[in-house]
């Protein structure tokens, strides 16, 4: 049973468009962590966050730590927002190691 | 960006060979990871280190062994490398611990082919 999972697997948008990428969790957190993934494979954190709700930009991220679940939203999307997103949770552990979802790809259309 | 490289970038090697990965930080972080990435796989640990000299096993840690003799680097060891890992390779930084609440950083990834 995985510990993260998140939905869709693969979205496909035309620019300008409303994104929502779900995360659920089954496991106990301190805090839940965002990154995105370019085509080119890098990888870089876009948010952290353990209540409540977050905005950077075009971007905002929100989690219900009642229901164990967390949404990364993008308004008014442009194609280099396409990537892969992933969200992975920190479980509490005394060494800060996270548990990662399998990630969301994202294609925006022009 | 975070100062993390990894060397080599690109590498393909025969079943059966030793391979070492580096992971090389300029940040002075305490916390340094390796992970592998695989299709169908979220990223998962290999292995990770709390200060030099001192590492733990991950969630994927057969095959791999780990050292860090400098706060700076860490390296991951493939003693006789199978083509099950075949894989990209990232290492990751974070300052410190408090249960997952720090943000880590990525090195750009090593894509690993063992033929």
């Amino acid at each position: 049973k995985n510990e993260v999972e998140q939905s869709p697997q693969n979205l496909t948008a035309q620019e300008g468009e409303f994104i929502t990428i779900n995360c659920s969790y089954s496991v106990g957190i301190s805090a839940l962590h965002w990154l995105q993934q370019h085509p080119g494979g890098g990888i870089v954190s876009l948010f952290m966050l353990s209540s409540g709700k977050k905005k950077h930009g075009r971007l905002i991220a929100t989690i219900n730590i009642q229901e164990k679940h967390s949404s990364l939203h993008i308004t008014a999307s442009h194609p280099r927002d396409s990537a892969v997103y992933i969200c992975a949770v920190g479980n509490g552990g005394s060494q800060g190691n996270l548990i990662f979802g399998k990630g969301t790809k994202l294609s925006v259309k022009p | 960006d975070a100062g993390i490289t990894q060397s080599p970038r690109h590498k393909v090697t025969e079943t059966g060979t030793p391979v070492t990965l580096r992971c090389h930080q300029t940040e002075n972080h305490r916390y340094m990871y390796w992970y592998r990435q695989d299709p169908g796989h979220g990223l998962r640990l290999i292995h990770y280190s709390y200060g030099v000299k001192d590492t733990d096993k991950g969630e994927v840690s057969d095959g791999y062994s780990v050292s860090r003799s400098k706060t700076e680097d860490f390296l991951l060891t493939l003693e006789s490398a199978t083509s099950s890992q075949t894989s990209v390779y990232f290492c990751a930084i974070s300052a410190g611990t408090s249960g997952g609440t720090d943000t880590q950083y990525f090195g750009p990834g090593t894509r690993l082919t063992v033929l």
